[in-house]
């Protein structure tokens, strides 16, 4: 049960656009349309943004969007806030049945 | 609206045994077809779910902890609970308790306790 890849960071401009990465395999990203997002501030709990690859659960912004293409999943954020700065991680059902996160990716918004 | 709380010592001593409890409110442990699940997070790095447990009592680990881990469940509590032995500074963490769906999303998270493992 092998992390997803994420990139160590990313970082744009207040009203830029950025999107995430999440490549996995076909046991788990690829196979199924169960990739979750989270977003983690400092010291708190993550806080599911995205579920089931492009849903977005109730008090989430529409600025937030998943999608998903083979083994790679993908996490948007446009309009682009300061608040937003925040550490996100995927994840994913897998062929066990039982979910695999990936590394985390730190965004910055400079 | 759901919450959950973790609880229980934030230092163990190396070889011991990690027990922490989560008190879920806002809602019975029992209903809906949710899988409570234990998190952890060492600090400055990622998340690793550690398994979790329906309320029927079946249980999924994670392959690399499973022969240390024990997850188990009180319903008359409102509460689950994980036993982590034969701890080491590897172990050292923030531990969360969350709730997740059959597709392996979390909905639901407790804010997350430290527990340090040291002598």
């Amino acid at each position: 049960q092998s992390a997803l890849t994420q990139p160590a960071s990313v970082s744009g401009s207040p009203g830029q656009s950025i999107t995430i990465s999440c490549t996995g395999t076909s046991s788990d990203v690829g196979g199924y349309n169960y990739v979750s997002w989270y977003q983690q501030h400092p010291g708190k709990a993550p806080k599911l943004m995205i579920y089931e690859v492009s849903n977005r659960p109730s008090g989430v912004p529409d600025r937030f969007s998943g999608s998903k293409s083979g083994n790679t999943a993908s996490l948007t954020i446009s309009g682009l806030q300061a608040e937003d700065e925040a550490d996100y991680y995927c994840s994913s059902y897998t062929s066990s049945s039982t979910p695999v996160f990936g590394g985390g990716t730190k965004l910055t918004v400079l | 609206q759901v919450q959950l709380q973790e609880s229980g010592p934030g230092l163990v001593k190396p070889s011991q045994t990690l027990s922490l409890t989560c008190t879920v409110s806002g809602g019975s442990i029992s209903s809906g077809s949710y899988y409570w699940s234990w998190i952890r997070q060492p600090a400055g790095k990622g998340l690793e779910w550690i398994g979790r447990i329906y309320t029927s009592g079946s249980t999924n680990y994670n392959p690399s902890l499973k022969s240390r881990v024990t997850i188990s469940v009180d319903t008359s509590k409102n509460q689950f609970s994980l036993k982590l032995s034969s701890v080491t500074a590897a172990d050292t963490a923030v531990y969360y308790c969350a709730r997740g769906l059959k597709t392996s999303s979390f909905d639901y998270w407790g804010q997350g306790t430290l527990v340090t493992v040291s002598s």
